[in-house]
């Protein structure tokens, strides 16, 4: 079973342009996460779509943005791009999204740099 | 905000010792906990995860859950260099993660 893809894997982008990421789940996974990764900031969850709907948002800007589609593909999208978004972006799929287990499985990762 | 805190260590043990990882959380509510491995450059993977109180054990792998004193554990017997990496504490069904504790195992 392929395991979760994000294109593109490194972006260098400029101030002010934006950017879209892409995630495939793993075949049969409904919920797809965003999150970001700074080496100061940890892991820091976006939010999560199930069902092509945003169920869960993390305290990021409205900058940051993001959608589903029916096959349970997954965009971020990131405008008016500044210095500070240059961070690891991963995706993570999940199966059996409920209070009680929720384990993901991430994506490789995309490496964006602002300019 | 959920809180999940760890220390950032860097944690350093001699092989085939144990080494112990900690992470407290504040949300009381908190149901699922979880334990992840990221190598340098590479994606974080789940190592463990643990609903209830007590001990759970997988391999060399111990989590340990203590819900009152809000804290959960990861324990690893027998450390390995190939154990060198960055352990991340999740909790509840967002995911939110503590900053990491950096182990290194030593030869």
């Amino acid at each position: 079973k392929a395991g979760v893809t994000q294109t593109p894997r490194y972006l260098i982008k400029t101030r002010g342009q934006q950017v879209t990421l892409s995630c495939s789940p793993i075949s049969g996974h409904r919920s797809v996460s965003w999150y970001q990764q700074t080496p100061g900031q940890g892991l820091q969850f976006l939010f999560e779509y199930f069902s092509e709907t945003q169920r869960n948002k993390g305290n990021f800007p409205g900058r940051f943005s993001g959608r589903q589609f029916s096959n349970s593909r997954s965009e971020m999208n990131v405008s008016t791009l500044e210095l500070g978004d240059s961070a690891l972006y991963l995706c993570a799929s999940s199966i059996n999204p409920t209070d009680w287990a929720y384990e993901q499985y991430f994506g490789p990762g995309t490496r964006l740099t602002v300019t | 905000q959920k809180e999940v805190e760890q220390n950032s260590g860097p944690l350093s043990v001699p092989e085939g010792a144990i080494a112990s990882l900690n992470c407290t959380y504040s949300d009381r509510g908190s149901q699922s906990f979880f334990w992840y491995r990221q190598y340098s450059g590479k994606s974080p993977e789940l190592i463990m995860f643990i609903y209830s109180n007590g001990d759970k054990e997988d391999g060399r792998f111990t989590a340990q859950l203590n819900k009152a004193s809000q804290y959960v554990s990861l324990l690893i017997r027998d450390s390995q260099p190939s154990d060198s990496a960055t352990y991340l504490c999740a909790v509840g069904n967002q995911f939110y993660f503590g900053t990491g504790t950096s182990l290194t195992v030593i030869p």
